[in-house]
This record gives structure tokens, C-alpha cells and sequence, in this order.
């Protein structure tokens, strides 16, 4: 059984650029979720997808959009990069749409933006 | 919206020692899950704990549902216990996993 994988580990982009990150979630999850976590804090909740479609979002501007695939595998993409974005950005899958399942992470992108 | 309160914010122990971590949470959860985070930014799951207790080798932990709180031990500290420890809750209504922020956990040799 494979874990949550994200690619790339590290990036760094120029201001006004735009990224796309990739996260591959766990065997038997269908669920995956995206946080962003600035240095010294706790991960915030960027947004959910649940069999391809998004089921919840965090306050964060429409720049910041994803994509599920059907093997549930997910993107990440931010445009217009603004140095604030600078963070380590982090992928969860789980089972089920449901409350109550264990999320498991991946060991996350660090994003750079000068 | 929920707050998630974790304390101490730091704690530096002594190869051998034990502790406690504490989490407060301000409403009713549905999942409850404590998390080691490496130095290299993965969150290492340690208990999904929504109530009641577990143990895991050196490390427990007990979550009261009804008083809001829940609590994670280490046992006889070694220095890879070294990182911080995040405590993350879903609301009862909510789909998102809601993160305190965290305590950092230094244990010298």
C-alpha cells in the first residue's frame, strides 16, 4: 500500500507566476484535501475535492483552484503568485466523504515565491 | 468558527522525562487526530482519537468528547521525540480538519 506522494518537494517561482502542485493519495482514498501552512503556524484548510468535484473551501482567494482526477489523484494550482504564498503547502487523503475517516499526509511542498 | 487551543506552546524535556500535551477545542467534534511533524514538514500520524484512550508503544493519548479536551503522553522522552505536535479536530458539522498551533517539543540529551 503506497501513501500520500507530492511532487515536487521544493519550488521556487517568481512573483506573478503561476504553480501547479500534484499530490497522489493514498490506495483506496477518494478524498483529498489541501492546507497551506506558513512558517511558525498551524496548517489552514485550503479546499476538499470528493470524487472529482470540490465539497468545501477554505478562505482563500480564487487564484487558488483544483482539479481531482478519476484515479483521485489531485492538483494544486495558484495564480498570480504573491510572496505571501511562500509556504508549505500539504496534500491528505482519506476514505469517504464522511466525518469521521482518518487523514494521512503527504510529506508536502515547499513553495518559494521571490 | 472553532478554536483549537494547544498548550504548552514549548517544552523542553530531558532524555527519559515524561510530559503532556494538552488540547482544548471549542465545540463538539466528530474526529480528533494528534500529528508528529518531522523536521522535513510531514505531519507523521499518531492517534485518530475522537474519544476515549490509546496507546501506542511510549505514547498515549485520551480525548474527553463531553469536556472538550484531549491529552497526549510521552513516556520516557528520547531525543527523535524532538518536533512539533499538532492536535487537529472536525467540527461536528464541518468536513475540514481544523489545527491548533501546535507545540514544539525539545528533548536534549
Amino acid at each position: 500500500e503506497t501513501g500520500v506522494t507530492q511532487s515536487p518537494t521544493h519550488l521556487i517561482k517568481t512573483r506573478g507566476q503561476q504553480v501547479t502542485l500534484r499530490c497522489s493519495s493514498q490506495s483506496g482514498h477518494n478524498t483529498v484535501s489541501w492546507y497551506q501552512q506558513a512558517l511558525g503556524q498551524g496548517p489552514q484548510f485550503i479546499f476538499q475535492y470528493y470524487r472529482e468535484e470540490e465539497n468545501g473551501r477554505g478562505n482563500f482567494p480564487p487564484r487558488f483552484s483544483g482539479l481531482q482526477f478519476p484515479n483521485y489523484s489531485s492538483e494544486l494550482n495558484v495564480n498570480a503568485l504573491e510572496l505571501d504564498d511562500s509556504a508549505l503547502y500539504l496534500c491528505a487523503s482519506r476514505q469517504g466523504a464522511g466525518l469521521t475517516t482518518e487523514a494521512f499526509f503527504g510529506q508536502g511542498t515547499r513553495l518559494t515565491v521571490v | 468558527g472553532i478554536q483549537v487551543e494547544q498548550s504548552p506552546p514549548d517544552l523542553i524535556l530531558q532524555e527519559g522525562a515524561n510530559s503532556t500535551l494538552r488540547c482544548n477545542f471549542s465545540d463538539s467534534v466528530n474526529n480528533l487526530q494528534w500529528f508528529h511533524q518531522n523536521p522535513w514538514g510531514q505531519l507523521i500520524n499518531l492517534f485518530y482519537i475522537p474519544s476515549g484512550t490509546k496507546q501506542n508503544g511510549r505514547l498515549s493519548a485520551t480525548t474527553v468528547a463531553t469536556e472538550r479536551y484531549s491529552l497526549l503522553y510521552i513516556s520516557s522522552s528520547q531525543t527523535t521525540d524532538s518536533g512539533v505536535y499538532f492536535c487537529a479536530v472536525v467540527l461536528s458539522n464541518d468536513y475540514k480538519l481544523s489545527f491548533g498551533a501546535g507545540t514544539t517539543v525539545t528533548v536534549r540529551a
